[in-house]
Order: structure tokens, then C-alpha cells, then sequence
């Protein structure tokens, strides 16, 4: 069954704005993982997070987690052409494996 | 390191014929993931290994499917035989761990005739 579900599936902003993706997952994790994929090629790690934790920043990127309400957000700020891709959060369950949602498809315009 | 090596890039081939997809995890990695991704499923994981060993292969759609890790440097993904609802992106990854990071290979883009 599919653990992490991105929201929304599309979206699309100008050059500068920020972009949020949200994702939110069933059962108890370990940790979430957000990953990005630009066309035609294989998913790169983009940021950890662990359960215990809250809030993580890695650039121009911001990630937040929420276990009580088991979802987790993704923040681009000041956004660039060239982040333009698809996004996925990732989680691990009870046997410790990945599972990645469907991904967010980011455009962004310049 | 060189990162997650797949081979071919792109196979197209015709049903019924036999698919072999190759794949070079990175050097040291004890995890090797296969997945495959199509625009009406996502991103699947078909099997994955932990030190050689096939741990969960429950994703695998079906006995035409199998995968073999013979060392720590090298997995097979085999199709045989091979149909058209095959055709996606197959794409292998490796980790330290089974719940660490995930280094993607380019993938190889199947198409069956």
C-alpha cells in the first residue's frame, strides 16, 4: 500500500515565488525523505528528516514534519527555472523499506 | 565514485522476447533497490536485497519477473517473457542501508513491442 501521497500533483509558479509541496503518509515512520526528479532522469536525494525532529533547512530548501498529523512540507524558496521537476516524499515503515508517494510536478516560469 | 551504473539506457524489444536489465550499485553499499515507473503507477519497488540477499521481492508482478544480486557489485533484473504492459522506466538504486538515503541510477527505459 502506498505510503506517502503528495499534494497537490501539479503545480506551477513564477521565477522567485516560493513553492510549497505537502505529503502525508499513514503509519508511524522512522524517518521522510524528500526526493526530486527532473525529466527522464533517476530520483536524487534531496533532504532527511527524522521523526523526532521538527523542522530541517538545506539551502533554499525548508522542511517541516508533523507526526501528530502525519504529514510533512516542503518549502522552495525563491524559486528558479531550474527547479523545475518532480518532487517526492518517501517514508519508511514497519519493515524499514522506501515508499514513495506519486510525486509533486513543479513548473516554474521564468 | 562513479554512482549507480544501469545498462542499457534504452531497450526496445519485441513481445515475447527475453529482457536482461543490469545494474552496478555504488561500492560499499550493503542495499540494492529495483523499482519501475510508469505514468499510471509511479514509482514501484519490485525487490529489493540486503547484503546480496533478495529480502522483499513482493512487488514483483509476476514469475515472468526475476532478479538476482550474484556479489556486492552487480544485479540483474530479468524479464522473460517480455510483454507490452512491461514498458516503463526501470530504475536501480543502492543505500548504506535498507531506510538510508537512496542513490538512483540514470534508469533504463524498456519498451515492448
Amino acid at each position: 500500500s502506498q505510503q506517502g501521497e503528495e499534494d497537490p500533483q501539479a503545480l506551477s509558479i513564477q521565477e522567485g515565488e516560493n513553492a510549497t509541496m505537502n505529503c502525508s503518509y499513514k503509519t508511524s515512520i522512522n524517518n521522510l525523505q524528500w526526493y526530486r526528479q527532473n525529466s527522464g532522469r533517476g530520483l536524487v536525494h534531496l533532504i532527511l528528516i527524522r521523526s523526532n525532529e521538527r523542522e530541517k533547512h538545506s539551502g533554499r530548501l525548508r522542511v517541516t514534519l508533523d507526526t501528530s498529523k502525519k504529514s510533512s512540507s516542503l518549502l522552495i524558496t525563491a524559486s528558479r527555472a531550474a527547479d523545475t521537476a518532480s518532487y517526492f516524499c518517501a517514508t519508511d515503515g514497519s519493515n524499514y523499506k522506501l515508499t514513495f508517494g506519486k510525486g509533486t510536478l513543479l513548473t516554474v516560469n521564468p | 565514485d562513479a554512482g549507480v551504473i544501469q545498462s542499457p539506457r534504452h531497450e526496445v524489444t519485441e513481445m515475447g522476447q527475453e529482457v536482461t536489465l543490469r545494474c552496478k550499485p555504488i561500492s560499499g553499499h550493503n542495499s540494492l533497490f529495483w523499482y519501475r515507473q510508469t505514468m499510471m503507477r509511479g514509482l514501484e519497488l519490485l525487490i529489493y536485497f540486503n547484503n546480496n540477499v533478495p529480502i522483499d521481492d513482493s512487488g514483483m508482478p509476476e514469475d515472468r519477473f526475476s532478479a538476482k544480486m550474484p556479489n556486492a557489485s552487480f544485479s540483474t533484473l530479468k524479464i522473460q517473457p517480455s510483454e507490452p504492459r512491461d514498458s516503463a522506466v526501470y530504475f536501480c538504486a543502492s543505500s548504506p542501508g535498507t531506510a538510508d538515503t537512496q542513490y538512483f541510477g540514470p534508469g533504463t527505459r524498456l519498451t515492448v513491442l
